[in-house]
């Protein structure tokens, strides 16, 4: 089975600062990595799919990047409503599973 | 407009029975897959399992097989959730979701708002 090791698993960060968030596949999963955020009580929100591909309706302040094992999730100005939970998220159909990273929770420093 | 709404929050004691539901609307039903996700309090996202519409083909996370049952009725474009037996560690946020396409790679842009259930004595 794949595993998602995402990091770091909570980041302090100013308003306007640049954040990152880092997702590594235990195997080569080309590029089939998504990105969820979640506020809480809500429902997540996709906003990354295909690693680098942009949700519609999705801030442009949102971007992803990487192949095979590694990944980055970056949003480059941070904003107050940012704040959340993000996941990264990977699907393998041998076996069938949807696999989730740990989550990074985000907070205003 | 594609929705995902789910039925209410449950409060059960140990050992009951209980099946929460997710109602699709605003796309074709039987063609695309519907997830189920689980969130304990405080935790992160789990996934329990997959069933497509069309033919009741169903894909259990290994950590969920035997504990649950999904199933679906097509005429009420409804997919379920359902335990036999609760125990105090079901308690928490399920969550459904579609996927974008049905190779499920692209992730889920679509989900239910969540049913919290609560098991307790």
């Amino acid at each position: 089975d794949i595993q998602m090791t995402q990091s770091p698993s909570s980041l302090s960060a100013s308003v306007g600062d640049r954040v990152t968030i880092t997702c590594q596949a235990s195997q080569d999963i080309s590029n089939y990595l998504n990105w969820y955020q979640q506020k809480p009580g809500k429902a997540p929100k996709l906003l990354i799919y295909d690693a680098f591909n942009l949700e519609t309706g999705v801030p442009s302040r949102f971007s992803g990047s990487g192949s095979g094992t590694d990944f980055t999730f970056t949003i480059s100005s941070l904003q107050p409503e940012d704040i959340a939970t993000y996941y990264c998220q990977h699907y393998d159909n041998l076996p069938p599973m949807y696999t989730f990273g740990q989550g990074t929770k985000l907070e205003i420093k | 407009e594609v929705q995902l709404v789910q039925s209410g929050a449950e409060v059960k004691k140990p050992g009951e029975s209980l099946k929460i539901s997710c109602k699709a609307s605003g796309y074709s039903f039987s063609s695309y897959w519907i997830a189920w996700v689980r969130q304990m309090p405080g935790q992160g996202l789990e996934w329990m399992g997959l069933i497509y519409p069309a033919d009741s083909d169903t894909k259990y996370s290994p950590s969920f097989e035997g504990q649950v049952t999904i199933s679906v009725d097509k005429s009420l474009r409804t997919a379920y959730l359902q335990w036999s037996s609760l125990k105090a560690s079901d308690t928490a946020m399920y969550f459904c979701a579609r996927p974008r396409l049905n190779d499920l790679l692209t992730g889920c842009p679509f989900w239910g708002q969540g049913t919290l259930v609560t098991v307790s004595s």
